[in-house]
């Protein structure tokens, strides 16, 4: 069975901080995926990786995927209120016909 | 990206009646589903993989009797909560995947809020 591990669970900070999230495999994936979803929605894909050490930037978010394709990390600079959710990262495996699911990062930005 | 809706958004029913949550691919084609449980402030839980057209595969642990679900088209699935109980009272999830050489993407439903009385 391939899990991921996600830390930190839960993160608190003041708008303006930077901050990283972490998403550690044993397995290897062919795909990572990071969603956001915020109270009441469902989630919705940031940004899938594929290559390995590959780095992918969205806004004020950095995405990385590890050399041998087990763990990932989202780096968001000057973090915004609006970027309060729980975040979750995804290894995408087209073998299994699913993907597995990391236990999610809640993360408030106090203004 | 694709789309995806639920319905209804939330519900509220009496402990044993039945609930009906459907999930509709909207701008293009899902041969599999899937559905989701979820509690406050915790990751996505694999229920089951609605497969189109045949049975569907139920993660370890989940009742399928209970939760029953129905792939009767391309675009449509539906997950049946039968004799709910209070326990039942969760927020459910359905994703379609967009599946590329190396990538398996979801798309998800905005989710339907079920309490039970």
């Amino acid at each position: 069975t391939q899990l991921l591990e996600q830390s930190p669970q839960f993160l608190s900070i003041q708008e303006g901080e930077n901050l990283t999230v972490y998403c550690n495999s044993s397995s290897v994936f062919s795909s990572l995926q990071w969603y956001r979803q915020e109270p009441g929605e469902g989630p919705v894909l940031l940004v899938t990786v594929v290559t390995g050490g590959e780095v992918k930037k969205l806004k004020r978010l950095t995405f990385q995927f590890g050399d041998a394709r087990k763990d990932s990390s989202l780096h968001i600079t000057a973090a915004q209120p609006g970027d309060t959710g729980l975040y979750l990262c995804a290894g995408g495996d087209t073998n299994a016909g699913k993907s597995t699911f990391g236990d999610g990062t809640t993360l408030t930005v106090k203004p | 990206g694709a789309v995806v809706s639920q319905h209804p958004s939330w519900v509220i029913c009496k402990s044993g009646t039945s609930v009906k949550i459907e999930c509709r691919s909207l701008d293009f084609q899902a041969t599999t589903m899937f559905w989701y449980r979820q509690f406050p402030k915790q990751s996505l839980m694999l229920m089951a993989t609605s497969n189109e057209g045949s049975k569907a595969t139920y993660e370890q642990g989940v009742e399928k009797d209970k939760f029953l679900i129905n792939h009767a088209s391309l675009t449509l699935s539906t997950l049946t909560v039968t004799s709910a109980h209070p326990e039942d009272s969760s927020f459910y999830i359905c994703s379609a995947p967009e599946i590329g050489t190396f990538s398996y993407e979801q798309y998800f439903g905005p989710g339907t809020r079920l309490t039970v009385t």
